[in-house]
């Protein structure tokens, strides 16, 4: 099936560590999204990228990396620089070409630092 | 810039009653406009867009939004609420470039609906 695979699902992390999200899609979509969920806040953008090898900072990057080697990978690096990592991580994706918007998603990971 | 403003933050309605869960946006030249749904621990699903044409959209699980430019509303309705429709709903705006493609997607805050049997 079709889709967009984030792992793992929870993670916890002590204070000072870094920590890397997989996010995985196989709908041959160009564009991808890391986007974090805080209660009564809606969604933050992170980082995007809308082809490979390129990739752009969004509302929230301090404290954050990407990558994009290949079309079907994004990861999400938290770093330790990363104040208040505590949060819901989503994924997404989307073509970029007669595309009317809508953004595919991941099921999400939860992050917990102790 | 653009923006979406979902004013509450929780809706309640009886099971069988209609339902409606508001959006406002504010954007530069025509909006492309959206409604997903959200379930606890769950990532977001998408319900249905506005893109040009009638301004009533229908979606999915019985959902219909109706777009008014006058308002700069995209209001998420449904005739008869079911439990199955508790839930996070977050409404989504995103505009076209004038040298083509898309702004990037802003979301609202999101809109708890609880529906009570």
């Amino acid at each position: 099936d079709g889709g967009i695979t984030q792992s793992p699902k929870y993670l916890f992390r002590k204070e000072g560590q870094n920590v890397t999200l997989s996010c995985e899609q196989n709908l041959n979509h160009d564009a991808m999204y890391w986007y974090r969920q805080d209660p009564g806040q809606g969604l933050r953008l992170i980082y995007y990228s809308q082809i490979v090898n390129d990739f752009q900072k969004g509302d929230i990057a301090e404290g954050y990396s990407v990558s994009r080697e290949k079309k079907e990978s994004f990861p999400l690096t938290v770093t330790s620089a990363q104040k208040n990592p505590t949060a819901f991580y989503l994924c997404a994706s989307s073509p970029t070409s007669g595309n009317t918007g809508e953004l595919f998603f991941g099921e999400g990971s939860r992050l917990t630092v102790l | 810039a653009q923006s979406v403003a979902q004013p509450e933050d929780q809706v309640n309605v009886a099971e069988g009653n209609p339902l409606t869960v508001k959006c406002t946006y504010s954007v530069s030249g025509n909006p492309y406009l959206f409604w997903y749904v959200q379930y606890p621990n769950r990532g977001l699903q998408f319900l249905l867009k506005y893109i040009t044409g009638d301004n009533l959209v229908k979606g999915s699980y019985g959902f219909e939004a109706e777009f008014n430019k006058s308002q700069t509303s995209f209001h998420l309705k449904k005739p008869s609420a079911l439990v199955s429709d508790s839930a996070l709903y977050f409404c989504a705006v995103r505009a076209r470039k004038n040298s083509g493609g898309y702004q990037k997607v802003t979301f609202g805050t999101g809109t708890k609906l609880q529906v009570i049997p």
